[in-house]
């Protein structure tokens, strides 16, 4: 069955410092993946996709994510953390069937100390 | 414009009441989704309206009823519900083989 895990429910970083959050997922064929950023009581922004190609995608607000298909990975990094960048992080894939739909994780909420 | 557009942005109802939410979207796109989200989780998927026509209906109970007038417009009525459906409610639209879903900024919705 398809499923989406992130392992990190929460994680804090440093102002300046760089970030990494996991996303690992199980789906037959390609993916087509996404990652979310969402501010509370806010809806859901997309950061960036991948469908197919480069497998190293640039999003907004300076993301970046590396698909790794040997590892069914997907994480998202950012060089350098914002306090702005506080909010709650969700990875997803998209599946076909009836429709097209999306398999959420759980979500990572990121904490930014100053 | 890029911009899924949903009101009221937030909703108070006793469990007796029956209300509407509502969204908008002017990009053209072709599905439109209902999710449900608690508190501290993901979004859960309710309802997947493709071409105007309900596609995916994840076994939500009757008392939630979905509606796409036409294209552009997407309801969900609401009636007799429980304090346990007191949520944001987030609208979506996607269209194209890029599939991305951009998300409304959601109904607060709280039952008493």
């Amino acid at each position: 069955a398809q499923s989406v895990t992130q392992p990190d429910i929460h994680i804090t970083v440093s102002e300046g410092a760089s970030l990494e959050l996991r996303c690992n997922y199980s789906y037959g064929a390609t993916p087509y993946l996404f990652w979310y950023v969402q501010s509370p009581g806010q809806g859901l922004q997309l950061l960036l996709k991948y469908f197919s190609g480069d497998t190293l995608v640039q999003g907004i607000k300076g993301f970046e994510a590396e698909f790794k298909r040997s590892q069914s990975s997907f994480n998202l990094r950012k060089p350098s953390v914002h306090w702005s960048d506080a909010a709650e992080y969700f990875c997803a894939v998209g599946v076909e069937g009836q429709g097209f739909s999306f398999i959420f994780g759980k979500g990572t909420r990121l904490l930014v100390k100053p | 414009d890029t911009e899924v557009t949903q009101t009221p942005k937030h909703l108070v109802m006793g469990m007796t009441n029956k209300k509407s939410l509502k969204c908008e979207q002017h990009m053209g796109h072709r599905a439109m989704y209902w999710y449900k989200q608690k508190a501290k989780k993901p979004p859960e998927l309710m309802f997947v309206y493709s071409y105007e026509k309900l596609s995916i209906n994840e076994s939500v109970p009757s008392r939630f009823s979905p509606e796409c007038p036409n294209s552009s417009l997407l309801n969900l009525h609401l009636h007799a519900l429980q304090p346990e459906d007191s949520a944001l409610y987030l609208c979506a639209s996607s269209q194209g083989e890029d599939r991305e879903q951009f998300f409304g900024p959601g109904t607060r919705l709280t039952v008493l």
